[in-house]
């Protein structure tokens, strides 16, 4: 069945660029969008942005620009790079898997990312 | 923007039914789905499509939706279902997926 890791650093410090990338196992990445998903600690799901295998992409527009989602089909993962960190960041970051407008019907497991000097 | 509001929390003695909605502006001509998130761990996703249970969720969890309000219904509750649910829907051309703030449910 398909899987998917987070992979990426547990510690960023304020002002730096997280980057972390989420790689799918037992299935292809390819006609589906992928996305990305933050829960701050004891609060709810934020949605960050998705890419479509064919590069069509979209992200949360509170995230002012920060967010840069990209996919390489060769590795069968997709990455996230959100710029300007700080420490409302804090979070767990999960990636997951939808057939367009519809349900997030896989997710990783989740990586915990900390914003602190 | 819409919003989708959750009660924060429900209780329910085992072997009831715990009913947990989500409300939000004519969310009924919207697709709403459901997720389920223990301690620690991802989210499941429990109901899509309003009331379609995914592959290996027990007959007990369904759905509906209707108007301003969809819920969430689960029968004879177990002590495993103690969790956070989160509703979810696509927003605006089905460009932006929202979640609603989600709801602790406590088995008594």
């Amino acid at each position: 069945q398909v899987q998917l890791q987070e992979s990426g650093p547990g510690l960023v410090k304020p002002s730096e660029t997280l980057s972390l990338t989420c790689t799918v196992s037992g299935g292809s990445i390819s006609n589906y969008y992928w996305s990305w998903i933050r829960q701050p600690p004891g609060k709810g799901l934020e949605w960050i942005g998705y890419m479509y295998y064919t590069g069509n992409t979209n992200h949360n527009s509170s995230l002012r620009g920060r967010v840069t989602i990209s996919l390489d089909t060769s590795k069968n993962q997709f990455s996230l790079r959100l710029s300007s960190m700080t420490a409302a960041d804090t979070a767990v970051y999960y990636c997951a898997r939808h057939e367009g407008p519809h349900a997030f019907d896989i997710w990783g497991q989740g990586t915990v990312v900390t914003v602190s000097s | 923007s819409l919003v989708l509001t959750q009660s924060p929390s429900v209780s329910v003695a085992p072997e009831k039914t715990a009913r947990i909605s989500c409300g939000g502006t004519n969310i009924g001509s919207k697709s709403v789905h459901w997720y389920q998130q223990k301690p620690g761990q991802a989210p499941v996703l429990v109901i899509n499509y309003n009331s379609d249970r995914p592959s290996g969720i027990p007959e007990r969890f369904s759905g509906s939706n209707s108007g301003n309000t969809a819920t969430l219904t689960i029968s004879r509750v177990e002590a495993g279902d103690e969790a956070d649910y989160y509703c979810q829907v696509w927003d605006g051309r089905g460009d932006h997926p929202v979640f609603g703030g989600g709801t602790k449910l406590t088995v008594l």
